[in-house]
């Protein structure tokens, strides 16, 4: 079982702030972490798949970066819009297996 | 391009009864993951299947689970003499290759065993 581990659980952040949050992996035989965007009654959202130290990805104001040497990868969300409140998840690649970390859950409040 | 397919959404279930998910991956996509979400817990990794064949199932549980994934149809996830531990989401999943593994979800089937 593969250690994936995401902080805070939840977090509560004003319209317009920005925000962040991390994941932490096994740092070792590392080949992909992937971030997804889970809404309440939907199906979990890919948002990036990271495969390289020092990746930075960017979808529109979330973006991710990644340091597999020292295992932690975050997630930014800029100008928080309501829209964005969901549970983020990361999950750490191994083999084709995906072990999932137990979510941050977003909340913007207008 | 429609997405992941899974039927039924909600399913209840009495003790002793079997349940059979069913999973419709993308078009084009030739691997299925299937995922259970205990309550209050995150997903976690149950199989990993391709056409004809069961790569993975080392998160299924030994006794009364089984997978499959036809040639033809839909993968299909069975629990037979369901219990209520058995109560959670089901999710299914697919992706067109095994680089870097992207996964694409489908809505899952929320199980209740009364």
């Amino acid at each position: 079982i593969l250690n994936v581990e995401q902080s805070p659980q939840s977090l509560h952040v004003q319209e317009g702030d920005s925000t962040n949050f991390t994941c932490s992996f096994p740092s070792s035989n590392f080949y992909a972490l992937h971030w997804y965007r889970w809404e309440t009654a939907k199906s979990p959202e890919a948002l990036f798949v990271m495969t390289l130290n020092g990746d930075e990805k960017k979808k529109g104001r979330i973006s991710a970066t990644l340091n597999t040497k020292e295992g932690y990868s975050y997630l930014y969300i800029k100008g928080s819009q309501p829209e964005d409140s969901a549970t983020y998840l990361c999950a750490f690649l191994n083999d084709y297996k995906l072990s999932f970390g137990a979510g941050t859950t977003v909340t913007v409040r207008a | 391009n429609a997405g992941v397919m899974q039927n039924p959404r909600h399913l209840v279930r009495r003790r002793g009864q079997e349940a059979r998910l069913r999973c419709s991956p993308m078009k084009g996509h030739s691997h299925v993951y299937w995922y259970r979400q205990l309550p209050e817990e995150g997903l976690k990794f149950m199989v990993y299947l391709q056409k004809e064949n069961i790569i993975d199932e080392s998160g299924m549980p030994k006794e009364r689970f089984s997978a499959e994934f036809p040639k033809e149809g839909p993968s299909i996830l069975r629990i037979q003499q369901v219990v209520r531990g058995d109560s959670a989401a089901y999710f299914c999943a697919s992706s067109p290759r095994l680089e870097f593994g992207e996964q694409f979800f489908g809505p899952g089937t929320r199980l209740t065993v009364l």
